[in-house]
């Protein structure tokens, strides 16, 4: 079975960085697109940032743009997103997603397997 | 950007269907899928491509899409059942609906 396991969630304070980390297991890493998603309190799921299998493609949503950066170590099996300029309303549960596409810009794009999320609090 | 609306809740007696709607402009057009979310647990796809069924997934999840509106219908509905739903599609990016509760009464 696929599994991905996030980590790296924590409490920091307004304009701090973190880096959110998501070890996957049971597939072939590099052949397919990873995700971040996240959801934050009371609200619904919003889709943050997307990476093509190899690493060459990758995608932000506007609001995280220029202080996002999605990563991924094929070798280690592990999928990255090292966020900087932290705000309020970044604070959210942030998934780790799996999509069955190698390539991001697909018209039936899904995810497929999930993570259990970690939690990223941003607060003084 | 595209914009998808859900009701904010349903409501299903034990046993009954329930159908959860997604509405979109010409949503028809569009590859919909929907998830099952449970509070601390991850979320599960449990129909991709407006009508297929993950493995694993019961029978009784069901998706239809067309014009304007995509649903997800959950015959004999059990108390396992009850979670947040989303719909989801793909318009230069992933795209949420806002998400229904289900309440198995």
């Amino acid at each position: 079975d696929v599994q991905l396991v996030e980590s790296g969630g924590d409490l920091v304070h307004p304009g701090g960085s973190l880096r959110l980390s998501c070890a996957a297991s049971g597939l072939t890493f590099s052949s397919y697109v990873m995700t971040w998603v996240r959801q934050a309190p009371g609200k619904g799921l919003e889709w943050v940032s997307a990476i093509s299998g190899r690493g060459r493609g990758t995608y932000y949503e506007d609001s995280v743009k220029g202080r996002f950066t999605i990563s991924r170590d094929n070798s280690k099996n592990t999928l990255y997103l090292q966020m900087n300029s932290l705000r309020a309303d970044d604070t959210a549960v942030y998934y780790c997603a799996k999509a069955p596409h190698y390539d991001i810009m697909i018209a039936y794009f899904y995810m497929d397997v999930w993570g259990k999320g970690t939690t990223v609090t941003v607060s003084s | 950007s595209f914009e998808l609306s859900q009701p904010f809740s349903v409501s299903v007696a034990l046993g009954q269907t329930a159908r959860v709607t997604c509405g979109g402009n010409n949503i028809g057009s569009k590859n919909v899928h929907w998830y099952q979310h449970k509070p601390g647990q991850a979320p599960v796809l449990v129909i991709y491509r407006d009508s297929n069924r993950p493995s694993g997934i019961p029978e009784r999840f069901s998706g239809s899409n067309s014009e304007n509106t995509a649903t997800l219908t959950i015959s004999r509905a059990q108390a396992g059942d009850e979670a947040d739903y989303y719909c989801q599609v793909w318009d230069s990016s992933a795209v949420f609906g806002t998400g229904t509760k289900v309440t198995v009464l």
